[in-house]
């Protein structure tokens, strides 16, 4: 079946401007997370949903940032009033329980350039 | 919290030779899982191997095994008979104190030569 899915693959903009990144997880996938990768690190979580609520936004740096998923599949992840620090690869996952245990799958991510 | 740490930025192997990865971590967790984790330039993370803290035996997946020692909190990850394919960053990770929130570490670059 398909994986996760990400688009756009690559976004630039300039400061200030608002960004939405999309998300599709792989069906029937209940559990769905947002990480952020800086240049040279590994990926750190922003936030989490079972279903369509967000069960832990912990990981969000900022109140510019903010994350939907409506419907308990697709996701959006939003930027308002971009800075150029928040220039990193986004990288979304899911996985069938929210467990320890289970596997997370991960999507390509997007690239996102601000200027 | 939870702190993974991945000591090696880089390594380097000649094709169809054995290479090694290491990996720290600390927890106060009793029972836990860590993963290996493989992100080739596609960008895309694709798990490696598994292991679950309270078994004794080292994961193995065909050329890839974990060398798990618990008492000194590592987790290497061995390739064998080392693939141009492997040639990626490799990420440590396990779930911060029992949820799931991956911690990863900061990741060891792997070149394989030809």
């Amino acid at each position: 079946g398909a994986g996760v899915s990400q688009t756009p693959s690559n976004k630039v903009t300039e400061k200030g401007k608002y960004v939405e990144l999309r998300c599709d997880p792989i069906s029937g996938h209940t559990a769905l997370y947002w990480y952020r990768q800086s240049l040279g690190q590994g990926p750190e979580f922003l936030i989490y949903f079972q279903g369509t609520g967000a069960a832990d936004d912990s990981g969000l740096p900022n109140d510019r940032f903010f994350a939907v998923r409506p419907e308990g599949s697709v996701s959006t992840l939003k930027i308002q009033r971009t800075e150029r620090g928040d220039s990193a690869v986004y990288l979304c996952a899911s996985s069938q329980l929210a467990i320890p245990s289970n596997e997370q799958f991960f999507g390509p991510g997007t690239r996102l350039t601000v200027l | 919290a939870q702190t993974v740490t991945q000591s090696q930025p880089e390594m380097s192997v000649q094709e169809a030779e054995t290479v090694t990865l290491s990996c720290t971590y600390d927890t106060s967790e009793s029972d836990y899982y860590l993963f290996w984790y493989k992100q080739p330039p596609s960008r895309q993370m694709i798990l490696v191997i598994r292991q679950e803290a309270y078994k004794q035996q080292n994961a193995t997946e065909n050329r890839f095994s974990v060398n798990f020692q618990k008492a000194a909190k590592s987790f290497s990850l061995k390739i064998s008979d080392s693939q141009l394919g492997d040639a990626a960053m490799y990420f440590c990770a396990s779930p911060d104190s029992g949820t799931y929130k991956y911690i990863f570490g900061t990741g060891t670059r792997l070149k394989v030569l030809a």
